[in-house]
């Protein structure tokens, strides 16, 4: 099945502890992205990937790194996770040329810094 | 970005066919349109989407406006399984600037009476 798998979908984590959310696709898809969702923000992009090795920031970047080694993979880092990160992250994936491909999401990783 | 404009809530009576306009008046003439939606709990899902003329695929049929400044997202039959946010997108070519960045307003959500 076509999918975007997250890990973890929970996770509660204390101020300053590093951490990685995980995002895999099975589609050889080139392009990648990361969103946070917040109520009353809505989805807003974070960073997001063309193809490998190539990463540039989204419009909330501050905090977060990324890295794009493999194809299929496209991990979020929060080095320093401070309680203003605390929110629902989602990870896209798409063909990257045109307007003419639809994005697939993943489930979602609900963070909570503590 | 070019922006959309949606209604902030509609219902529909379960298996009733529900029509969700859009309107885009700025899109340019390179832009897809695409429509998501997002149940509660999970990530936003790809619908439909086209360019100039009208598409239907298993899930909705997309009516696009000769002049491309509205368009319409039809539900055949209503299910309750249909509840979700409903956005409209406008997603431009890779020609440098846009990020591949969906803009996601604030959609509508459709509220569907058994």
């Amino acid at each position: 099945e076509a999918q975007v798998t997250q890990n973890p979908r929970y996770l509660i984590t204390v101020t300053g502890k590093k951490l990685t959310v995980t995002c895999s696709q099975n589609m050889n898809h080139e392009y990648m992205s990361w969103y946070r969702q917040d109520p009353g923000l809505g989805l807003r992009q974070i960073y997001y990937s063309m193809n490998v090795e190539v990463t540039d920031k989204g419009d909330v970047p501050e905090g977060y790194k990324v890295s794009r080694k493999e194809k299929r993979n496209f991990p979020l880092i929060l080095e320093s996770p401070s309680p203003n990160q605390t929110s629902l992250y989602f990870c896209a994936s798409s063909f990257s040329q045109g307007g003419n491909y639809g994005y697939t999401f993943g489930s979602g990783t609900r963070l909570t810094v503590v | 970005d070019a922006k959309t404009t949606q209604p902030n809530s509609m219902e529909s009576n379960e298996e009733e066919p529900v029509h969700l306009p859009c309107n885009h008046s700025t899109i340019s003439g390179t832009d897809y349109i695409h429509w998501y939606r997002q149940l509660p709990s999970q990530g936003p899902e790809y619908v439909i989407h086209g360019l100039t003329s009208n598409v239907n695929n298993r899930m909705a049929s997309l009516a696009i406006a000769e002049d491309r400044k509205s368009s319409t997202l039809i539900l055949h039959r209503a299910t309750l399984r249909d509840a979700a946010v409903y956005y409209c997108i406008l997603r431009p070519p890779w020609d440098g600037g846009s990020q591949g960045n969906l803009i996601f307003g604030k959609g509508t959500k459709l509220s569907v009476k058994p």
